[in-house]
């Protein structure tokens, strides 16, 4: 079973460029989640696709948008960057079925920098 | 208002010597608790949860957690830690109604020294 994966690994952009990051989800598994997690302090839940769509969003800026496909793998764009955004960004995947949470898969993260 | 509280940044401690981590939370809803743990330039790994029922909760490597409605805390320990378990640690936390969106702590980072 392949485990979440993310890419690109390390991602340095300049203030006002876009960036799209990547995230391959766990076999089985139908929706996404992304996350910032800024140095030292806690990720931040951005929002989470569920079959293709958008089921929930954090305190994020419209500039942060996101796209699922239908292998359920997704995308998160942002664009206009700003040197705030320099953060590690997590995508986890899970399975929403009928349990009372379903356990979110982290991948590895991209550490994204922005000068 | 709602949220997770890690007070304690950093924890030194020498190995084989008991831990514990500090959780607290602000809810008005009821709650799902998590413990994850990220080592350096990795994703986050669960170490435990709480969602129902005892309110001691055992996972992997040897931790556990204790879920104390009245205090609304649950606490990470460890018994004797490991060179292996210096790491960072994140409490996490579900509020109910909310969807299946993670909040988290600041972090605690936890040092095992010789």
């Amino acid at each position: 079973e392949t485990g979440v994966t993310q890419s690109p690994t390390h991602l340095i952009k300049t203030r006002g460029q876009q960036v799209t990051l990547r995230c391959s989800s766990q076999s089985g598994h139908n929706t996404v989640s992304w996350y910032q997690q800024a140095l030292g302090q806690g990720p931040q839940f951005i929002f989470q696709y569920y079959r293709e769509e958008e089921n929930g969003r954090g305190n994020f800026p419209p500039r942060f948008s996101g796209l699922q496909f239908p292998n359920y793998s997704s995308e998160l764009n942002v664009n206009a960057l700003e040197l705030d955004d320099s953060a590690l960004y997590l995508c986890a995947s899970s399975a929403t079925g009928t349990s009372v949470y379903n356990e979110q898969f982290f991948g590895p993260g991209t550490r994204l920098t922005v000068l | 208002a709602q949220s997770v509280t890690q007070l304690d940044s950093q924890v030194p401690v020498f190995e084989e010597a008991p831990v514990e981590l500090r959780c607290n939370y602000s809810s008005s809803v009821s709650v799902y608790l998590f413990w994850y743990v990220q080592y350096p330039n990795q994703g986050l790994q669960l170490l435990l949860k709480y969602l129902s029922g005892s309110t001691l909760v055992k996972g992997i490597n040897g931790f556990e957690a204790e879920f104390n409605k009245s205090q609304t805390s649950f606490h990470l320990r460890k018994p004797s830690v490991h060179i292996s378990d210096t790491a960072e640690y994140f409490c996490a936390v579900i509020f109910t109604g909310g969807g299946n969106k993670l909040t988290f702590g600041t972090g605690t980072q936890l040092k095992v020294e010789l």
